[in-house]
């Protein structure tokens, strides 16, 4: 099993441009998470798939972010401009059902 | 409020020497627990899990970690620390039923050689 994966690992990009994120959940698994880490803030949720479906994005810090889910194999996570505040690692997550959640690697999102 | 309140924001202990780690919870029905481990540019790694039965856990790496209810608490122990164990340590807690976690602030661990 090859686990969570994301893409990139890395990203350096200048405030006013769009980032995006990707996630493969691992296959099987049929709720996606998306998180964002920091110093100050710890983990905090952004958004919840389960299905497909978002079913709770309270935690998307605003429009400037919007997240996708288009297959079962797949989710993105767009910010659109990007700001230095935006700064953080951001983690993809996946679980079935009602069990742990796995988490990816991690992309670590820097905003210049 | 739901909340999950990991004291120690750093412990330092000796390799070979024992570790517990503190996790204390406030919910008013007994959650599902779980510690993970991140080390440095890592995501997090499920060390162990609660969600019924025995209140003593046995998890990876050669962890543990006891339920007590009375206490509201699912602290992390480890007879001897590795000085691979250096990571970070966060506990979290969901309702059952629920999707969402309530992630500790986490605590840092350092082994000394």
């Amino acid at each position: 099993d090859a686990g969570v994966i994301q893409s990139p690992r890395h990203e350096v990009t200048e405030m006013g441009q769009e980032v995006t994120l990707r996630c493969k959940p691992i296959s099987g698994h049929n709720s996606l998470f998306w998180y964002r880490q920091t110093m100050m803030r710890g983990l905090e949720l952004l958004i919840y798939f389960n299905n497909n479906v978002p079913i709770d994005d309270s935690g998307m810090p605003e429009d400037r972010f919007s997240a996708k889910m288009p297959n079962a194999s797949f989710s993105t996570l767009k910010i659109q401009p990007s700001e230095p505040r935006d700064s953080a690692v951001y983690f993809c997550a996946s679980r079935v059902e009602w069990n742990e959640q796995f988490f990816g690697p991690g992309t670590r999102l820097t905003v210049l | 409020a739901q909340s999950v309140t990991q004291p120690d924001i750093h412990i330092t202990v000796s390799e070979g020497a024992s570790l517990e780690l503190r996790c204390n919870y406030s919910y008013g029905a007994t959650p599902y627990l779980f510690w993970y481990v991140q080390s440095p540019g890592q995501g997090l790694q499920l060390l162990l899990k609660y969600f019924s039965g025995d209140t003593l856990v046995q998890g990876i790496k050669g962890f543990e970690a006891e339920f007590k209810r009375s206490q509201s608490s699912f602290n992390l122990r480890k007879p001897s620390v590795h000085w691979s164990d250096a990571a970070e340590y966060f506990c979290a807690v969901a309702l059952s039923g629920t999707y969402k976690y309530i992630f500790g602030t986490g605590t840092r661990l350092k082994v000394l050689a």
